[in-house]
Order: C-alpha cells, then sequence, then structure tokens
C-alpha cells in the first residue's frame, strides 16, 4: 500500500511563476483534501473533494489558488502567481468516506514550497 | 465549534507512559474527540477517536471524562519514535478538522 503519494517532494520557485502541486490519493478513497501548513498559521485545511467534486473552498485563501480532481486517481493544487507568502508545506489527504465517523483522514508527506 | 486547550509542551521519560490532556469544555454531545500526531517533517497520523466510551488501539489509549469536557491520550510505554506534536480535534459530521497548535511531547532517553 502506497499511501497518498504527493509530487513534487520540494519545489523552489521565483515569485510570479505558476507553481503545481500533484497528489494521488489512496485507491478506494473517496474524498480528498488539500492543507497548508506555516509556523505562523499551523495546519489550514484549503480544499476538500468528494467524489471527485469540490465541497468546501472556503479555505482557499485568494484567487490565485486552484484545485482540480478530474479523476479518483489524482488531483492538483496550482497558485498562479505565486508569491513569497505562500512558502508553506501543502499537505495532501485521502479519507475512506467522509461526514460519518470513522473520519481518519490519511496525509501524504507533503510538498515543500519556497518561493523566492 | 468546540475550542481546545493543550499544553504547549510535555516531556516523558522513554518507556514510562505519557499522559497528554485536552480540555474541550464546549464540546457538543455529537462531537467526536479525535487525535493526530505530526512527527517532525511527516504527514499528520491519525491515532485514535472517542465519543463517549474509552477507547483503545494498538497505538494508544483514549480516556474521556463522563461530562466529556476533557480527555488524555495515553501512550502505555513511550519510545523516541513518539516525540511528536500531538493534536486533539474536535469533529462532527458536517465539519472540518481544525488543527490547533498541539502539545509538542519530547521522550527523553
Amino acid at each position: 500500500d502506497a499511501g497518498v503519494i504527493q509530487s513534487p517532494r520540494h519545489e523552489v520557485t521565483e515569485m510570479g511563476q505558476e507553481v503545481t502541486l500533484r497528489c494521488k490519493p489512496i485507491s478506494g478513497h473517496n474524498s480528498l483534501f488539500w492543507y497548508r501548513q506555516t509556523m505562523m498559521r499551523g495546519l489550514e485545511l484549503l480544499i476538500y473533494f468528494n467524489n471527485n467534486v469540490p465541497i468546501d473552498d472556503s479555505g482557499m485563501p485568494e484567487d490565485r489558488f486552484s484545485a482540480k480532481m478530474p479523476n479518483a486517481s489524482f488531483s492538483t493544487l496550482k497558485i498562479q502567481p505565486s508569491e513569497p507568502r505562500d512558502s508553506a508545506v501543502y499537505f495532501c489527504a485521502s479519507s475512506p468516506r467522509t461526514g460519518v465517523a470513522p473520519n481518519e483522514q490519511f496525509f501524504g508527506p507533503g510538498t515543500r514550497l519556497t518561493v523566492l | 465549534d468546540a475550542k481546545t486547550t493543550q499544553p504547549p509542551s510535555m516531556d516523558c521519560a522513554e518507556g514510562r507512559a505519557a499522559n497528554l490532556p485536552c480540555n474541550h469544555s464546549t464540546i457538543s454531545g455529537n462531537e467526536y474527540v479525535y487525535w493526530y500526531r505530526q512527527i517532525h517533517s511527516q504527514g499528520p497520523q491519525y491515532i485514535i477517536h472517542g465519543l463517549k466510551n474509552n477507547e483503545t488501539n494498538e497505538m494508544a489509549s483514549l480516556i474521556i471524562t463522563e461530562d466529556r469536557k476533557s480527555s488524555t491520550l495515553i501512550l502505555p510505554h513511550a519510545t523516541l519514535r513518539d516525540t511528536a506534536v500531538y493534536y486533539c480535534i474536535p469533529w462532527v459530521y458536517g465539519q472540518n478538522f481544525v488543527f490547533g497548535p498541539g502539545t509538542r511531547l519530547s521522550v527523553l532517553p
């Protein structure tokens, strides 16, 4: 069982560039979550999908951020244009079900993004 | 949403039980208590959850007070690999997980 797979693991880019983070959830899971973690704000939920449909994107900081889930095995989080304050670790998580307990989420290893 | 209070940090000797408290005095009757931990540079990891009754699994035990206003996560025999940040998270259907600052547990040799 490979777990949640994220790529790249590290990304360094310059301000203004487009950044795309990728996530492959655990096979059979129907919910996918994108989180961002910084020292200042801790771990924050950005958006989550249920059966490939975005359910709650209230945590997406602004229009520069967008997320897609074209199928059950792939999701992307895009930042365009990137800014230094976007520097953070971005985690993807998946869950076999949503809305009912146990609501166990399985997290990926994260992508550490640095925007210069 | 229930608010939680956890001590910012705790130490525990290797091999001893680690008891991590969480205060959730405003928890509602249908809110579960979830515990996750995050080892340095890794994603959070689910540990255990409960509603009213005490729970035990291969990782830990969860003791919930009768009035449900607080709970304690118990790692019965802490090892160095248990050094991590531990999050106590109330959750109910329709809510998202809200991770607070948690408790930084240091297991000392």
